[in-house]
């Protein structure tokens, strides 16, 4: 079974607001990565943060992680019709070796 | 881009035939990694190498399939005897050690 847990599954919003998926994971991990994918496309890596990382920013996303609860938030600001895609959170384990385990990602849909 | 390649891009075979799939890393990554996505679900880990070794495999990982990374460079993954189930994109990833992994746009493999 998957590590990850992606919430919501799916969501839908218009465009210029602001988009928050979560995400939970079981084990301890080294660090926590958010992957976009659009249908049928490989995946595009947007964000890592690290363990001992609290916050991190890049552009319009900005990545929460809390160890404690074992959840990360990816928060989308201003989305664009562009932005439509699944996302997923992958950890990297402490016990894992290099292996990311995904979730079953959140399908996001920003409306025109 | 991310700079991984993948070949073919699409693969349509029979029940029982062979298959091979070839990924070119970014030439500078140690590490290279197979997943498996199937529809509606995040990538699940198969098999990954630092340069030539294979170091880890998981039990998705049958007999049927075997993967190889010759001289540390491109790597192959190949399945023998398909089976319906067998039907997934196929991704590929590279990373330097333990760091971001960058996706190629995968292998769609459908079995008839």
């Amino acid at each position: 079974s998957q590590q990850g847990e992606e919430d919501p599954q799916a969501l839908s919003i218009q465009e210029g607001e602001n988009a928050t998926m979560n995400c939970s994971y079981k084990t301890s991990i080294n660090n926590l990565q958010w992957y976009r994918q659009n249908s049928g496309r490989g995946l595009v890596h947007l964000i890592l943060i690290r363990s001992n990382e609290r916050e991190k920013h890049s552009g319009r996303l900005r990545v929460t992680l809390d160890t404690s609860k074992k959840s990360s938030s990816l928060l989308i600001t201003a989305s664009r019709a562009a932005d439509t895609a699944s996302y997923f959170c992958a950890t990297d384990g402490e016990t894992s070796g290099s292996r990311l385990t995904f979730g079953e990602g959140t399908q996001l849909t920003v409306n025109p | 881009d991310t700079g991984v390649s993948q070949d073919p891009r699409h693969k349509i075979t029979k029940r029982g035939q062979n298959v091979t799939f070839r990924c070119d890393p970014i030439s500078e990554h140690n590490r290279l990694y197979w997943y498996r996505q199937t529809l509606g679900q995040g990538p699940e880990f198969l098999t990954y190498f630092q340069n030539e070794a294979q170091l880890e495999k998981s039990r998705l990982l049958s007999d049927r399939f075997s993967a190889e990374r010759p001289k540390g460079s491109f790597s192959t993954l190949e399945i023998q005897r398909t089976e319906q189930g067998d039907s997934a994109m196929y991704l590929c990833a590279s990373s330097p050690l333990q760091e971001t992994q960058y996706f190629g746009p995968g292998t769609r493999l459908l079995v008839l």
